[in-house]
């Protein structure tokens, strides 16, 4: 069974970089998936932030494309999500998810999420 | 990029009731399309891949159709712990993009 589990400060200044881990467990972050992030606003819906693939094939949503890097560390089994330049619309709770590849193409598993707050 | 658009965006209805939600692509998107439940606090959980596959250990009270751009969600007979968000998700092309969400409550 994967399992995926967020991590990372649930307090950012404005201007500053939102850092998110997600550590995967029970698979192998080097499978033929997508890893993913999705943030959802409160009160809002969800919003597709990016992913990555081994070997770090990475693709971005271009709204928020200038400020997003997402990695992959193969050795740890995780990924991270880098947010910069972040301001109070960036507020959210943050989910990492595996994403299937070809025709069963979806979001399979994903992480309990966290609570970011961008508030000086 | 691809809107889609849910309706409703509310739905009140009782235990036992048939339920229905719509989603509609701006544009032909295949069968490259999920629908998700979010009961509140948690994380998503998906239902239905491939516009009409049943993901594993879901209840076969859902079921999913369409193709193109319009696809459907259908609870045959709703049961309390359904009563959640229901949200579309289109995987044709970059970037992703998800329905504004459908609220199920209890009547």
């Amino acid at each position: 069974q994967v399992q995926l589990q967020e991590s990372g400060p649930g307090l950012v200044k404005p201007s500053g970089t939102l850092s998110l881990t997600c550590a995967v467990s029970g698979g192998s972050i080097s499978s033929n998936n997508w890893w993913s992030w999705i943030r959802q606003p409160p009160g809002k819906g969800l919003e597709w932030i990016g992913e990555i693939s081994d070997p770090e094939t990475t693709i971005y949503n271009p709204s928020l494309q200038s400020r997003v890097s997402i990695s992959i560390d193969k050795f740890k089994n995780q990924f991270s999500l880098n947010l910069n330049s972040v301001t109070a619309a960036d507020t959210a709770v943050y989910y990492c998810a595996r994403k299937r590849k070809g025709d069963s193409r979806s979001a399979d598993y994903w992480g309990q999420g966290t609570q970011v707050t961008v508030s000086s | 990029d691809i809107q889609l658009t849910q309706s409703p965006s509310f739905l009140s209805a009782s235990v036992g009731d048939r339920v229905t939600i719509t989603c509609r692509a701006s544009q032909d998107i295949s069968s490259y399309f999920a629908w998700y439940q979010q009961e509140p606090g948690k994380a998503p959980k998906l239902l239905i891949y491939a516009a009409s596959t049943l993901q594993s250990g879901v209840p076969s009270r859902f079921s999913g159709s369409g193709s193109g751009t319009e696809f459907t969600l259908t609870i045959s007979s709703l049961q309390p712990e359904d009563f959640a968000t229901y949200y579309c998700q289109q995987l044709n092309s970059y970037p992703l993009t998800f329905g504004g969400g459908t609220k199920v409550e209890i009547k």
